[in-house]
């Protein structure tokens, strides 16, 4: 069974710039995740989709940041313009469904944004 | 909101001795407890999880981990360290966020080294 996949693995850019990461989860799992994990801390959930619906984006710093799955299962997460303090791993996971408490999380590779 | 808490940032342990790593849970109602790893430059890998039931709960690659609701504690313990064992560990407490769905909250992890 093929993992979550997440892409690019790395990425270098200026503050101000504009960053896209894109996100497939496995196959078949209706909720996808995407997490920020700032370097010494666990992962901080931004926002959490069950379908092409969010269930939760309370912590997604509205201002800059934006996702959407708008087919219900790639996704793609922006942040524009970016900051210093975005400096982060940014995690994709995915479950089967959010509903139930015995659905594991699988969680993609992550991408490493560095802000200059 | 619900949290966990581990305390130390960093554990060493030498290679065959037995290892613990500590985490406590503050929940309002039943918790729901897991342990993830993280290796260097890859995502987290479930290893364990308590719902219900025995409060020794047995996982992934020999861990195990034991439920202690009077200490409001969830500790990751194994026999026998390995080298292979180094990386960081993370607890997590299962909540309801509403909309029928349930989210992960980690604590900040603890970086695990075994000395050969």
């Amino acid at each position: 069974e093929a993992g979550v996949a997440q892409s690019p693995r790395y990425k270098i850019i200026e503050k101000r710039q504009s960053v896209a990461f894109w996100c497939n989860p496995i196959s078949g799992h209706a909720t996808l995740y995407w997490y920020q994990q700032i370097l010494g801390q666990g992962p901080k959930l931004l926002i959490q989709f069950q379908n092409n619906g969010v269930v939760d984006d309370s912590q997604l710093p509205k201002d800059r940041f934006s996702a959407e799955r708008l087919k219900g299962v790639d996704s793609t997460l922006k942040i524009q313009p970016a900051k210093l303090e975005d400096s982060a791993v940014y995690l994709c996971a995915s479950s089967l469904t959010s509903g139930s408490l015995y659905n594991e999380q699988f969680f993609g590779p992550g991408t490493r944004l560095t802000v200059l | 909101a619900q949290s966990v808490a581990q305390p130390e940032d960093q554990v060493n342990v030498a290679e065959g001795n037995p290892l613990t790593v500590k985490c406590t849970y503050s929940v309002s109602g039943n918790p729901y407890l897991f342990w993830y790893v993280q290796y260097p430059n890859r995502g987290l890998q479930f290893l364990l999880k308590y719902i219900t039931g025995d409060n020794l709960v047995k996982g992934s690659y020999g861990f195990e981990a034991e439920f202690n609701k009077s200490q409001t504690s969830f500790h990751l313990k194994k026999p026998s360290a390995l080298v292979s064992d180094s990386a960081l560990y993370f607890c997590a407490v299962r909540e309801y966020s509403g909309a029928g769905s349930y989210q992960l909250t980690f604590g900040k992890g603890t970086k695990l080294s075994v000395i050969p």
